[in-house]
């Protein structure tokens, strides 16, 4: 049974028009990422969310917005897609923080976002 | 700034061979670090963690050590699959930064 959920799984946009990708976990976990891949690239770590506690990675583009309404929900708003943001955008869980070293990740299937 | 490499070239074996991956850092020292299989098309899955205080680590076939001197970690598969066939990451402990993956190829 799948225990992280991205829907959908593909996703066409235009150029400009705002789009939300969503995530949904089973698992309870404190923490959600959202990471942005691009072809042969490395998951580059967007934002995350220690419960209710909002960590933007410095170098998110402001055009990159999250919304965590509950424990198990968690969104992520491009406000107005460039061609640049097409990507494979992965959504994770974890137990806890780094700190701890607990945070063993979750990943879900990813979103593919086109934008024409 | 913290990076990581990996092999960008794929690594092609036969199948039963021994495959050897490895994963070097620079302007950081992780506590701990991840290794993670990708699937085309799919997330990242979790297979092992290692601390730096351990010099092994092992589940199954895979085998994960850790050298902070070095600042490398290597990722063995022994009697390797073609269903081993996939991108294999490394991740650095409590940053979340990934290596961009190896991807590994088993021929029958």
């Amino acid at each position: 049974d799948a225990m992280v959920i991205q829907n959908p799984r593909y996703q066409v946009t235009q150029f400009g028009k705002p789009v939300t990708l969503s995530c949904s976990q089973t698992l309870n976990h404190n923490v959600m990422y959202w990471y942005q891949q691009k072809s042969s690239q490395a998951p580059k770590l967007l934002f995350h969310y220690y419960d209710k506690d909002f960590n933007n990675e410095a170098d998110t583009p402001d055009n990159f917005q999250s919304r965590r309404p509950n424990t198990s929900f968690c969104f992520l708003d491009i406000r107005s897609p460039g061609l640049g943001d097409a990507a494979m955008y992965l959504c994770a869980t974890s137990r806890e923080r780094a700190v701890l070293a607990k945070n063993i990740q979750y990943f879900g299937a990813g979103t593919r976002l086109s934008v024409l | 700034s913290q990076k990581i490499e990996q092999n960008s070239e794929a690594l092609n074996i036969q199948e039963g061979k021994t495959a050897t991956l490895t994963c070097n850092y620079t302007n950081y020292s992780p506590a701990y670090l991840q290794w993670y299989r990708q699937d085309p098309g799919r997330g990242p899955v979790f297979l092992l963690l290692i601390r730096e205080n351990e010099k092994e680590k092992r589940k199954e076939r895979l085998k994960v050590t850790f050298d902070t001197t070095l600042k490398q970690s290597l990722f063995h598969i022994t009697a390797s699959q073609p269903a081993d066939s996939a991108t294999y990451l490394c991740a650095l402990g409590s940053t979340l930064t990934f290596g961009k993956g190896t991807m590994l190829l088993v021929s029958p």
